[in-house]
């Protein structure tokens, strides 16, 4: 596709429920990054993928958080046992380098609202 | 450790008004520096990038900014805001040591009065 597609794009879920949050990055991108964006913050970083590794999970709030991208493309996130302080803007985002080395663009979609009741 | 700072959560700028907006980073070797915009219920999008070429830099909708070692800053300003200016921008790093992951700032949400 033209962009970052994520989805669903807004979820409500009710506490102790898990949920699994879609990202389609743009074609051909190696990078694939998961943000948490809390209401009037920053986005702050989850996770990076290299194609189908996860190379970096430090971001990663609790071991109730799980992401995978098994073929190289599409990624899930997937928060299971939903908290309150679980409720966010997931952002997902690719590049198409390998690396940050060259200041390659990261391109974000318009992220999934997760709200936990 | 905070390695991108922005100053000021609000501005309010007059429509035509210059507007800027304050960023510093905290790192040892100049890092990429960029900023995104966020309109309202959507995603980021980014407006200006310093990849250590040319340290004035010129983005999308009349946004510049410039690099400044020795200030460890990378302001954001436009000449003359419209109303369409009114969003929430970000400043971010990525610090070239540190990986591939950007880095945000808190945030700066500007609101253009007519």
């Amino acid at each position: 596709g033209a962009g970052v597609s994520q989805s669903p794009r807004y979820k409500v879920a009710k506490r102790g429920q898990d949920v699994a949050l879609r990202c389609d990055p743009i074609s051909g991108h190696v990078s694939l990054f998961w943000y948490q964006q809390a209401l009037g913050q920053g986005p702050e970083f989850l996770t990076y993928f290299q194609n189908e590794a996860q190379l970096d999970k430090s971001g990663l709030p609790s071991d109730r958080f799980f992401a995978e991208r098994p073929e190289g493309s599409v990624s899930t996130l997937k928060i299971q046992r939903t908290q309150q302080e679980d409720s966010a803007v997931y952002l997902c985002a690719s590049s198409l380098a390998a690396t940050g080395s060259s200041g390659n663009t990261i391109y974000f979609g318009e992220g999934s609202w997760l709200t936990v009741v | 450790a905070q390695s991108v700072t922005q100053l000021g959560s609000h501005v309010s700028v007059s429509e035509g008004a210059l507007v800027l907006l304050r960023c510093n980073y905290s790192s040892s070797v100049p890092p990429y520096l960029f900023w995104y915009v966020q309109y309202p219920n959507q995603g980021l999008q980014l407006l200006l990038k310093y990849t250590s070429a040319a340290t004035l830099v010129k983005g999308i909708n009349g946004f510049e900014a410039e690099f400044k070692k020795s200030e460890t800053s990378f302001h954001l300003t436009k000449p003359s805001a419209h109303m369409s200016d009114a969003a929430e921008y970000f400043c971010a790093v990525i610090i070239k040591a540190a990986g591939n992951k950007l880095t945000f700032g808190g945030g700066t949400r500007v609101l253009v009065k007519p």
